[in-house]
């Protein structure tokens, strides 16, 4: 059964500080996807990373995927307060399509 | 070109109640997955149509169903409705792995 695991959970940290959530997943899958939820609000899409060494970047967040080590990086750079929301790994599963969610990471950003 | 639409957006029932939600996918988007995200967690996958068909289903008890119509557009169907199913359901759309899915704004069930 395919896993999905992000750290930290919770993050609050100071504008113009850099820092990494970290997705870690169990099973082998070169499909893996990153949204952000704001508070109420649906689902956003950020990146769509489909193959090993895939690094993409928006603005200042960058994300990369290792699929022989199954884990997945967001970078934040330079956090500024409109980043503060809650950042969701999601992986394909091969089997039946159906993406396998993380718990979530809720990064609180303060001026 | 529109994205993913839901209704309604807000939906109170009564336990042992049948409810139906509905989406309109992205024009273009021949993919809709359904998801299920209970409060402070990540959605869970219910099931996926591609082209009328379902081709994927999660850990969900056969009482939720759903249906694809030839535009594209998808139903979901939760019969004899128990307090647990409370929760925001998410639609989403796609039309290829390699593009992601996009997601509509949701319709929140409250099961009393």
């Amino acid at each position: 059964e395919l896993k999905v695991e992000q750290n930290p959970l919770f993050l609050s940290m100071q504008e113009g500080k850099n820092y990494t959530i970290y997705c870690n997943y169990s099973t082998t899958s070169d499909r893996l996807y990153w949204y952000r939820q704001d508070p109420g609000k649906s689902l956003e899409s950020l990146f769509v990373l489909l193959s090993n060494g895939a690094v993409k970047q928006e603005g200042r967040l960058m994300a990369s995927l290792d699929t022989k080590a199954r884990l997945s990086t967001l970078h934040i750079t330079a956090a500024v307060h409109d980043l503060s929301a809650t950042y969701f790994c999601a992986v394909e599963e091969d089997s039946n399509y159906q993406l396998i969610w993380g718990a979530g990471t809720k990064l609180i950003i303060k001026p | 070109e529109t994205g993913v639409t839901q209704s309604p957006t807000h939906l109170i029932k009564t336990r042992g109640q049948q409810v139906t939600l509905r989406c309109s996918s992205q024009s273009g988007h021949n993919t809709v997955s359904w998801y299920q995200q209970a409060l402070g967690q990540g959605p869970q996958f219910i099931f996926q149509y591609y082209r009328e068909e379902e081709n994927g289903r999660g850990n969900f008890p056969p009482r939720f169903s759903g249906l694809q119509f030839p535009n594209y557009s998808s139903e979901l169907n939760v019969n004899a409705l128990e307090l647990d199913d409370s929760a925001l359901y998410l639609c989403a759309s796609s039309s290829g792995q390699a593009y992601g899915y996009t997601f509509g704004s949701g319709t929140r069930l409250t099961v009393v």
